[in-house]
């Protein structure tokens, strides 16, 4: 399996900032995704991160408050922007190992809280 | 309705005892299904994979689905207190298209 990190593992900000995550992958993969734990709810899908072009959002998702880059197979970043307190959550990236098996793993999470 | 459904919990059973979490979906386009446990502040962990109906089985840990009745199962034998955790289904429909639903997660406690 694919080993991910994510950074930073925690942070609090304030209403109106953004904060950029990082996903750090140790080997190329095809699929990236990012995706949003809220308490008590589902993992939600937020969108696909697709290497050398824009990222694919989910409905209710928009890149002017989520925008999204993936520079290579290894590694993408998420910018909660223009934050709310409703932004409180955990964020998480996850990749498709690939190998014929969609098999998907998930980094470790970054917790958001918004003042 | 949700796509998948899945009781949240909490469950607490004593040590040794079998534990049975269970999911429903109603989109039968659903073709492979699994199951993550999740440990509190941590990552979602992938458990079981699959994508046939019938059971799979790693070590303590069955994996059931039945594609009839859009109904999966994860059943852990011999539960000990490290099984303690939230346990997540989740299921895709497109082998191309990797995006995946999940259940809200069920929060497992074993007492010692």
């Amino acid at each position: 399996s694919a080993v991910i990190s994510q950074k930073p593992s925690r942070d609090i900000c304030q209403r109106g900032t953004s904060l950029t995550i990082q996903c750090q992958v140790d080997s190329q993969v095809t699929m990236m995704f990012w995706y949003r734990q809220q308490p008590g709810q589902s993992l939600t899908l937020i969108a696909t991160a697709n290497q050398g072009s824009e990222a694919t959002y989910e409905s209710g998702f928009v890149i002017d408050k989520f925008p999204i880059s993936r520079p290579n197979l290894t590694f993408s970043t998420l910018t909660v922007s223009n934050m709310s307190p409703e932004d409180s959550s955990i964020y998480l990236c996850s990749v498709v190992s690939g190998h014929g098996v969609n098999e998907q793993f998930f980094g470790p999470g970054t917790r958001l809280t918004v003042l | 309705q949700k796509e998948v459904e899945q009781d949240p919990g909490p469950l607490s059973v004593p040590e040794g005892a079998i534990v049975s979490l269970n999911c429903t979906y109603s989109n039968s386009a659903f073709q492979y299904f699994m199951w993550y446990r999740q440990y509190s502040r941590k990552g979602p962990e992938l458990l079981m994979y699959t994508y046939s109906s019938g059971n799979k089985e790693d070590g303590r840990f069955t994996a059931q689905v039945d594609k009839s009745s859009k109904y999966i199962s994860l059943f852990i034998r011999d539960s000990q207190p490290s099984d303690s955790a939230t346990y997540l289904c989740g299921m895709g429909s497109n082998f191309g298209n990797e995006k995946l639903t999940f259940g809200t997660g069920t929060r497992l406690t074993i007492i010692p």
